[in-house]
């Protein structure tokens, strides 16, 4: 079974700085990786799949990275809707199966 | 554009079977692929299913002897059924849709239904 860790688990900022989240496979997963944003009390929102697409309507400023076995989600200039929750997620063919990481919180500082 | 509900019980008693539905509304739920997450308070969401337009389905491996999706492509809508629930079911249970764009289907979701507490208990 191949495990994600997202690192850190929380993450203080100030809105204007850049956020750095990362996301850890325990095999390699190529580049079937998502990145989700949830707010309080909202489903999760779809930021990137497949390591570093953008999914519609998306912000510029939300970028993903990496390939194999660690992979980064980066957010330019935090605007104040950006202090959320973030998950990353993958898909394995063996057994053929989704799951999602612990998340990471981001924080106003 | 698309929107989801998820409609049904709330409360669920132990060992009984929690049945969902999802209603896709501003378009059609044909030739899209269509899924069941769950998220427990204050934890990670938890893939359970999907099933594509076809009707063929992918189960996670931990909860494949007691998940059934199907679909009801005459009232645009698809279905979750989990049997012998326990406590440790008792979550947040959101409809998704896979992703699709001009290069074929990927492995997320991009809508999601507002999702649908559901508590297990006696």
């Amino acid at each position: 079974e191949i495990v994600l860790t997202q690192s850190p688990a929380t993450l203080s900022l100030s809105p204007g700085e850049r956020a750095t989240l990362s996301c850890r496979a325990s095999q390699s997963i190529e580049n079937y990786l998502a990145w989700y944003q949830q707010r309080p009390g909202q489903a999760p929102r779809l930021l990137i799949y497949d390591a570093y697409t953008r999914a519609t309507g998306i912000p510029a400023r939300f970028s993903g990275s990496g390939s194999g076995t660690d992979f980064t989600l980066t957010i330019d200039s935090l605007e104040p809707e950006d202090f959320a929750v973030y998950y990353c997620q993958k898909r394995s063919d063996w057994p053929p199966d989704i799951t999602f990481g612990q998340g990471t919180r981001l924080q106003i500082k | 554009q698309v929107q989801l509900q998820e409609s049904g019980p709330g409360l669920v008693r132990p060992s009984e079977t929690l049945s969902l539905t999802c209603t896709v509304s501003g378009g059609s739920i044909n030739n899209e692929y269509w899924g069941w997450i769950r998220q427990p308070p204050g934890k990670a969401p938890e893939y359970l299913g999907f099933l594509s337009y076809t009707g063929s389905t992918n189960y996670s491996p931990s909860l494949q002897s007691r998940v059934t999706i199907s679909l009801d492509t005459s009232k645009n809508q698809f279905s979750l059924r989990l049997s012998s629930v326990t406590t440790a079911d008792t979550a947040v249970y959101y409809c998704a849709r896979r992703v699709r764009d001009s290069t074929g289907y990927h492995d997320a979701f991009d809508i999601w239904g507002q999702g649908t507490m559901v508590t297990v208990s006696s």
